[in-house]
């Protein structure tokens, strides 16, 4: 019940198009949802959560989709630059945040030029 | 963003002995801080949370008697990993709570530990 569980595991998008990652979770106790990017070598860095109370958050090229009933949440990347590609990582938590992340999986993107 | 630094970013050691890793936590305190362990091509395994002043918490199967974690002040938090073997050869990320309304945690850049 404490899985986060991320798909897919490997994305390969055109440069200009949109990247669709997708979490799944069960437990219902979640209330914070984070997204991390990380590239080679290197630790994860916030990239933008979002809480329960909200369907979407926007910032910048960057969207979260949440869906509370279905318990599924995505990350929308627009116009998507070779820059993007990385490790992403959905991740939620109780707490509000305070307490120990569970991570998905992990997928890495590639943007192609 | 908030900034947490690790020290070495990277470290070989010969098998036997023990090494510290450093998490510091620059421009905020962070009463908690979390190590974790990460193998290549990997999602972050949690090892344990540490809290300033206390005893931290472990995951299970984690062995605290090889990975101490002491976290002494409210900027710094280590990891000692003893009598380190090559199976303990990894990618260890420390991150640091900032306690603000939105708890985030910032995370490390990470310690490339290898042992021989």
């Amino acid at each position: 019940q404490q899985q986060v569980k991320q798909s897919p595991q490997s994305l390969i998008v055109q440069k200009g198009g949109i990247s669709i990652i997708n979490c799944a979770y069960e437990n219902t106790a979640f209330d914070y949802f984070p997204w991390y990017q990380q590239f080679p070598g290197k630790g994860p860095a916030l990239l933008i959560a979002i809480r329960p109370d909200v369907s979407e958050k926007k910032e910048g090229r960057f969207t979260i989709s949440f869906n509370k009933s279905a318990k599924q949440f995505s990350l929308h990347i627009m116009d998507s630059q070779p820059g993007d590609s990385a490790t992403y990582f959905c991740a939620a938590t109780v707490g509000q945040g305070a307490q120990k992340l569970v991570f998905g999986q992990g997928t890495r993107l590639t943007i192609n030029p | 963003g908030a900034v947490v630094s690790q020290h070495p970013s990277r470290v070989i050691c010969k098998s036997g002995t023990s090494v510290k890793i450093e998490c510091r936590s620059l421009d905020f305190q962070a009463t908690t801080m979390f190590w974790y362990r990460q193998f290549p091509k990997k999602s972050l395994m949690l090892m344990a949370t540490s809290n300033e002043g206390s005893k931290a918490t472990y995951e299970q199967g984690v062995e605290k008697d090889k990975f101490l974690i002491n976290h002494a002040s409210l900027t710094l938090s280590t990891l000692t990993v003893t009598s380190a073997h090559p199976e303990d050869s990894s990618f260890y990320i420390c991150s640091a709570l900032r306690p603000t309304r939105a708890n985030e945690q910032f995370f490390g850049p990470g310690t490339r530990l290898t042992v021989l």
